[in-house]
């Protein structure tokens, strides 16, 4: 049982480009998030999904999108990368049995994203 | 809002004390309360999740108890190890408030880096 998996483990970009981070998990759970953390700082919700074909803006959602076209994968897109986005980006999930009823979030090992 | 503060944001004990990990959230009206542990580089563990309607919650040498009311939590370790030398971070599912778009989310502390010296 694999949890949650993100790619890349680091990644450099060019102010300007774009790229995607990858994530997935294998526990069939309905909830998917993204989250970035920067230096010394708590985690801050970018998007999230409550399941297939719903996404929805978390605290910091600019600069960034997200699809969610299966149970499994969650990616986020980043276009025009600004130094700004350089941080670390967790992927996580958990099973909700309803919107009172949140179950443990489970977190991927991250991505280290640097754009200079 | 919710704002959650955790102290002390660093902490430094020798092997074999039991110690105290406390963190504090403005708005009682949660969901739960989910304590992670963060090694560096490395992603989160989950540790304890905390209904709202529990008071607390054991793993292990772990203690984690909820008072809702107070807007308080605390982790408990008991006898420890070098190997627990890491960041812990305390988050509360709460919201959505007035003027998000988004819904109930975890609101993280910025972390109490714990060190056990041998």
């Amino acid at each position: 049982n694999a949890g949650v998996t993100q790619t890349p483990k680091f990644r450099i970009l060019k102010i300007g480009q774009s790229m995607t981070l990858q994530c997935t998990q294998d526990m069939n759970h309905n909830y998917m998030y993204w989250y970035r953390q920067d230096p010394g700082m708590g985690l801050k919700l970018i998007y999230y999904s409550v399941g297939a074909g719903i996404t929805d803006k978390g605290e910091v959602p600019n600069g960034y999108n997200v699809s969610r076209s299966t149970t499994e994968d969650f990616p986020l897109r980043l276009e025009l990368a600004a130094p700004s986005q350089t941080s670390v980006y967790f992927c996580a999930s958990s099973y909700a049995k309803s919107r009172d009823s949140r179950g443990e979030q489970y977190f991927g090992p991250g991505t280290r994203l640097t754009v200079t | 809002k919710q704002e959650v503060t955790q102290i002390p944001a660093a902490l430094s004990v020798p092997e074999g004390e039991n110690l105290v990990l406390n963190c504090s959230f403005t708005d009682s009206a949660i969901y739960n309360l989910q304590w992670f542990r963060q090694d560096p580089g490395k992603g989160l563990t989950s540790l304890l999740l905390i209904q709202s309607s529990q008071r607390e919650q054991t793993s292990g040498r772990l203690n984690a108890s909820l008072d809702k009311s107070s807007g308080r939590s605390t982790l408990y370790i008991a006898a420890s190890q070098p190997g627990d030398s890491a960041t812990y971070l305390c988050a509360v599912l709460s919201g959505p408030y007035t003027g998000e778009t988004s819904g109930s989310r975890l609101t993280f502390g910025e972390g109490t880096q714990l060190t056990v010296n041998p």
